[in-house]
């Protein structure tokens, strides 16, 4: 069974500290995706990568960072966490070996900044 | 600009009855692919369908169709003989990009099926 894991569903964090969020998945995927989701936004698209040490700004980036020393853990870093950075995170995975296939999710992280 | 947009921030339709979810996209890639998910209350995302630009035939999955008109740039989901269980949000997406590929997502539809 496919599987994208995030670390913790529940993260409540105070303002001004250093956040990490982490993904591994186990399909041996070359892409992978953190998105944040907001009611009445979607998902909008923070950062990707498409291999280790590959990185590539998504819509929003401002304020996050990554990292992707493995193939099968992407990493999502909040260098001083703010109140607007509140959300559900959800990171996904993909592979470029089959065009038609989907991305695969996780079951996300609710972050609650205070 | 929205490379993916949603323009129904929610939809009702009756049990048993069909129903169309709107999806607009814009990309100058020739090579591309749209998907559907669908997030329940649960808040997983389950896929349901894939169109990629170049098939010609529209994609169908079960009750899950796609509508993919080309030049007009849409990939409409239709959900036919509607089910409770369909009440969730769905959302449209777009995988493009050359070496690299992206996938980007509209705002999403929140579909409610009335018994």
């Amino acid at each position: 069974d496919v599987k994208v894991t995030q670390s913790s569903r529940y993260l409540v964090k105070r303002t001004g500290e250093k956040v990490f969020l982490e993904c591994v998945q186990d399909m041996d995927h070359e892409n992978m995706f953190w998105y944040r989701q907001d009611p009445g936004l979607g998902l909008r698209l923070i950062y990707f990568s498409y291999d280790v040490k590959m990185k590539e700004k998504g819509d929003i980036p401002e304020g996050y960072s990554v990292s992707r020393e493995k193939k099968e853990r992407f990493s999502l870093i909040l260098e001083s966490a703010s109140t607007n950075q509140t959300s559900m995170y959800l990171c996904a995975s993909s592979t470029d070996r089959a065009m038609n296939t989907e991305a695969f999710f996780g079951q996300g992280t609710r972050l609650t900044v205070v | 600009a929205q490379k993916i947009t949603q323009t129904q921030p929610g939809m009702f339709v009756q049990e048993k009855e069909a129903v169309t979810l709107d999806c607009t996209y814009d990309t100058s890639d020739q090579s591309y692919g749209l998907f559907w998910y669908k997030q329940p209350s649960s808040g997983e995302m389950i896929f349901l369908i894939y169109q990629g630009s170049y098939d010609e035939q529209n994609a169908t999955e079960g009750r899950y169709s796609l509508n993919f008109q080309k030049a007009r740039k849409s990939a409409n989901l239709v959900i036919s003989a509607s089910q409770l269980g369909d009440s969730a949000m769905y959302f449209c997406a777009m995988r493009e990009g050359r070496g690299y590929q992206k996938v980007t997502f509209g705002t999403g539809t929140k579909l409610q099926v009335i018994p």
